[in-house]
């Protein structure tokens, strides 16, 4: 059973360049989930998507950042321009319903470095 | 809004020792527990989850947690760590019900490294 595909895995780019990472959920879940890890902060949730649509996207940080789920399956996150405080690992998960008692599956994450 | 702290930044340990992780959590209402593990360059994997019931749940790999409610605590143990333990461990919570019952709040984690 796949999980939680996440690509690419690493990404090493100049600042001000765009930045797309894509997530591909498990199939059947309906709620999709991406976060940010950083060292300073931790895990923070940057936006929630139920059944496609975008719930809660108080955690996306500013307007540079952008997310859209076109379908069911799959879902980007984009940066643009990106900057060096953008470095991190970006974590995308799913669940089978966005109710606090369907555990959250997570992908393996995309490490991006701004340079 | 809910919040989490964990005691313990990093914490290093002899194998066959015990293990106490501290979780305490902030909350008003009825709450889900989770605890995460994170290996090295590995995603966040679910090791126990507590909904209601006995306080006291077992998770994966002889790892266990006891709600204590009056201490708004979930503390994780396991009574006698491997090697294979080597990684980075998450407390997290979210509301039992309600509109916000989807938001999985973390705590900033606490990195075990075993030696062997």
């Amino acid at each position: 059973d796949a999980g939680v595909i996440q690509s690419p895995r690493h990404e090493v780019t100049e600042m001000g360049q765009e930045v797309t990472l894509r997530c591909k959920p498990i199939s059947g879940h309906n709620s999709l989930f991406w976060y940010r890890q950083t060292m300073m902060r931790g895990l923070e949730l940057l936006i929630y998507f139920n059944n496609n649509v975008p719930i809660d996207d108080s955690g996306m940080p500013e307007d540079r950042f952008s997310a859209k789920m076109p379908n069911a399956s799959f879902s980007t996150l984009k940066i643009q321009p990106s900057e060096p405080r953008d470095s991190a690992v970006y974590f995308c998960a799913s669940s089978l319903k966005g109710v606090s008692n369907q555990p959250q599956h997570f992908g393996d994450g995309t490490r991006l470095s701004i340079l | 809004a809910q919040s989490v702290s964990q005691h313990n930044h990093h914490v290093i340990l002899s194998e066959a020792a015990s293990l106490e992780l501290g979780c305490n959590y902030s909350y008003g209402g009825t709450v889900n527990l989770f605890w995460y593990v994170q290996y090295p360059g590995q995603h966040l994997q679910l090791l126990l989850k507590y909904f209601s019931g006995d306080p006291l749940v077992k998770g994966i790999k002889g790892f266990e947690a006891e709600f204590i409610k009056s201490k708004f605590s979930f503390n994780l143990r396991k009574p006698s760590v491997q090697w294979s333990d080597t990684a980075e461990y998450f407390c997290a919570v979210t509301p039992y019900s309600g509109a916000g019952s989807y938001q999985l709040t973390f705590g900033k984690g606490t990195k075990l490294s075993v030696i062997p």
